[in-house]
């Protein structure tokens, strides 16, 4: 099946910084969307964005199918950004989401 | 309000012991997911449906189960054959979309989840 793998696994930043994720996947997806988890489990959809480039206020997404990968633009981070954020994918064959392991990203005041 | 509520938040169960975790969606969105997630390993597919009485393994479908009865309704057991069930189960529902002929599913909405402990 499709590898997603996300880096860093893990990121620490002083608020206010900013910060880029990256997902890489081993196949053609049709399908690729952003996660943030809260501490408390909670998994909120960032964004669904299987091609090109969005942005949700201080959040922006890119994805380049044809070079399988899609990055996750975190700018003036604050401490409510801390959780995980995951990357979870869909090939042509199928249409549940494949995630990736995450990052967790702890911002501090 | 329109969501996906799961129940129980938290469960204990007994070695040996089947147990039923409900998840239930007021979006009206045609397919429905469970995940699991273990600490440290991301989200893993257990089974998904994308249409009533219909539904499909995930990578990790051993020892669950499942049933689409309805289209608001997607109840995951947890068997006594899942040799380690601790974890974190996740419910999420989409819409399934048409594109060029493909099917892919929309945004994902996820519950709450259930926090499952086998003592």
């Amino acid at each position: 099946g499709i590898q997603v793998e996300q880096s860093p696994p893990d990121l620490i930043l002083q608020e206010g910084a900013n910060s880029t994720l990256r997902c890489n996947f081993s196949d053609s997806v049709n399908n690729l969307q952003w996660f943030h988890q809260n501490p408390w489990g909670q998994l909120i959809n960032l964004f669904y964005i299987p091609s090109g480039t969005k942005q949700n206020g201080r959040l922006s997404a890119t994805t380049v199918a044809t070079e399988r990968y899609s990055l996750l633009y975190i700018s003036s981070s604050q401490t409510t950004d801390s959780g995980v954020y995951f990357c979870a994918v869909a090939t042509q064959a199928g249409t549940a989401l494949i995630f990736g392991k995450g990052t967790t990203l702890s911002v501090s005041s | 309000d329109g969501g996906i509520t799961q129940s129980p938040k938290y469960l204990f169960r007994k070695e040996g012991q089947n147990v039923t975790l409900s998840c239930e969606q007021n979006l009206n969105h045609d397919a429905m997911y469970w995940y699991r997630q273990d600490p440290g390993q991301g989200l893993r597919l257990i089974y998904y449906s994308q249409i009533v009485n219909d539904f499909q393994k995930g990578d990790i479908a051993e020892g669950y189960s499942v049933s689409r009865e309805k289209k608001e309704s997607f109840p995951l057991t947890v068997t006594s054959a899942q040799k380690n069930p601790t974890a974190f189960y996740l419910c999420a529902s989409s819409i399934d979309l048409t594109s060029g002929g493909q099917l892919r599913s929309g945004e994902l909405f996820f519950g709450e989840g259930s926090r499952l402990t086998v003592l």
